[in-house]
């Protein structure tokens, strides 16, 4: 079946540094929806992408969508202590089920 | 956005016992709505969809008779975990999705069986 996979699993940066999690697919994606959970929280929707090669900003928060659909990115810009969190990606999938990465934590040291 | 509650938020149980879990769509009608276990340190597993109307589909690994779900109303689905045992304690989410597609979750009902 799908696997989608999200690299790396963990990120500890220094508030102000960027951070980037990669999103990987082995078959080719629908559309990629992004999600944030805080420690304790359930998944908050940040964004969706659906055509090949997109790129949408949210303030400091850049999202791109690979050429082939295999794979998408979500950067943050200096990054602040209210980013701390888990990031996932999800593939809405043909049948309109999300299928989430493994997600990457993200901490950020003040 | 839209809002999607989960009761109760909380729960701790014996070995043996049922637990249902409501979740509601507030300000949206849902004809879709998904049930999800995490694990801690793990990402979201589908368990099921849960369609207004008709049966759950269910994913592979999941037992039905388990994980009982009932989806009452365009705004309502219920899942009962029974004769629950303490590999069943998790964290518990549902979702909502919307006619633009997007998913909102629930805050989540974490279980725990002692």
């Amino acid at each position: 079946g799908q696997q989608v996979m999200q690299i790396p699993q963990y990120q500890h940066v220094q508030e102000g540094e960027d951070f980037t999690t990669y999103c990987n697919s082995s078959t080719t994606l629908s559309n990629i929806q992004w999600y944030k959970q805080r420690p304790g929280g359930h998944p908050v929707f940040l964004i969706q992408l659906v055509k090949s090669g997109e790129v949408k900003k949210q303030k400091r928060l850049t999202f791109q969508f690979g050429e082939a659909k295999k794979n998408s990115s979500l950067h943050i810009t200096a990054t602040q202590t209210t980013d701390v969190g888990t990031y996932f990606c999800a593939d809405s999938g043909s049948a309109r089920q999300l299928t989430f990465g493994s997600g990457t934590q993200l901490t950020v040291l003040p | 956005g839209a809002v999607v509650s989960q009761h109760p938020s909380r729960v701790i149980c014996k070995s043996g016992t049922s637990v249902k879990i409501e979740c509601r769509s507030l300000d949206f009608q849902a004809t879709t709505m998904f049930w999800y276990r995490q694990f801690p340190k793990q990402s979201l597993m589908l368990m099921a969809t849960s369609n207004e109307g008709s049966k759950a589909t269910y994913e592979q690994g999941v037992e039905k008779d388990k994980f009982l779900i009932n989806h009452a109303s365009l705004t309502l689905s219920t899942l009962t975990v029974t004769s629950a045992h303490p590999e069943d304690s998790s964290f518990y989410i549902c979702s909502a999705r919307t006619v633009a597609d997007t998913q909102y979750f629930g805050p989540g009902t974490r279980l725990t069986v002692l």
